[in-house]
């Protein structure tokens, strides 16, 4: 799986949109971006994937560059309870592809 | 949220006795993970299952077994505990092998 480069921190003011970028410049053309985060203490949580195109649900949005080789998670009104360890993955979709490798994420304080 | 539980969610034990940790799913998913999480190293897979009865190893498995014997229950033994285990493991579940993976609330677990 290729490798993620992301910030090891970031601050953002509550209510305002947080923007998490991730760089994967070596993503093959078969492998997915996908967002968890882990909140202080508990389980790792998905929060979205994408291959190609942006894709959005109930809880962000993934911006993918045209050329792949970079992300954007965005968290469009960040709440305190969006403080959190935020982790891009970058994997391979469909039969053999188990593991999911967490580097070391970005640590996002949401200040009220 | 998925319907994952583990059990224990925490357990201090002696060094060199057996202990098995417990992760139950109500999804019906056929694929299930164990991971442990420790500070600078991240989560690492242990071992999967991929069907009852089906198991695999991960990358640190040495130490480790695992049982499936029914399609809602994954079991990690540790048969001879030693320090170096103390963790916190996390029980995972997805669809499918590509599929994005759901988190227990994990077990921290102390051997002494």
């Amino acid at each position: 799986d290729a490798k993620t480069t992301q910030p090891p921190s970031m601050d953002c003011a509550e209510g305002r949109a947080a923007n998490l970028p991730c760089n994967h410049s070596t993503i093959s053309g078969n492998e997915y971006v996908y967002w968890y985060r882990q909140i202080h203490s508990q389980g790792p949580q998905y929060i979205i994937h994408g291959l190609k195109n942006n894709e959005t649900n109930e809880m962000a949005s993934l911006i993918i560059t045209e050329d792949r080789k970079s992300s954007t998670l965005i968290l469009p009104h960040a709440t305190l309870r969006d403080t959190a360890v935020y982790y891009c993955i970058v994997r391979v979709g469909g039969a053999g592809a188990q593991k999911l490798v967490f580097g070391q994420g970005t640590r996002l304080t949401i200040n009220p | 949220d998925a319907g994952i539980t583990q059990s224990p969610r925490h357990k201090v034990t002696e060094t060199g006795t057996p202990v098995t940790l417990r992760c139950h799913q109500t999804e019906n998913h056929r694929y299930m993970y164990w991971y442990r999480q420790d500070p600078g190293h991240g989560l690492r897979l242990i071992h999967y299952s991929y069907g009852v009865k089906d198991t695999d190893k991960g990358e640190v498995s040495d130490g480790y077994s695992v049982s499936r014997s029914k399609t809602e229950d994954f079991l990690l033994t540790l048969e001879s505990a030693t320090s170096s285990q103390t963790s916190v493991y996390f029980c995972a579940i997805s669809e499918s092998s590509g599929a994005e993976q759901y988190f227990g609330p994990g077990t921290r677990l102390t051997v002494t």
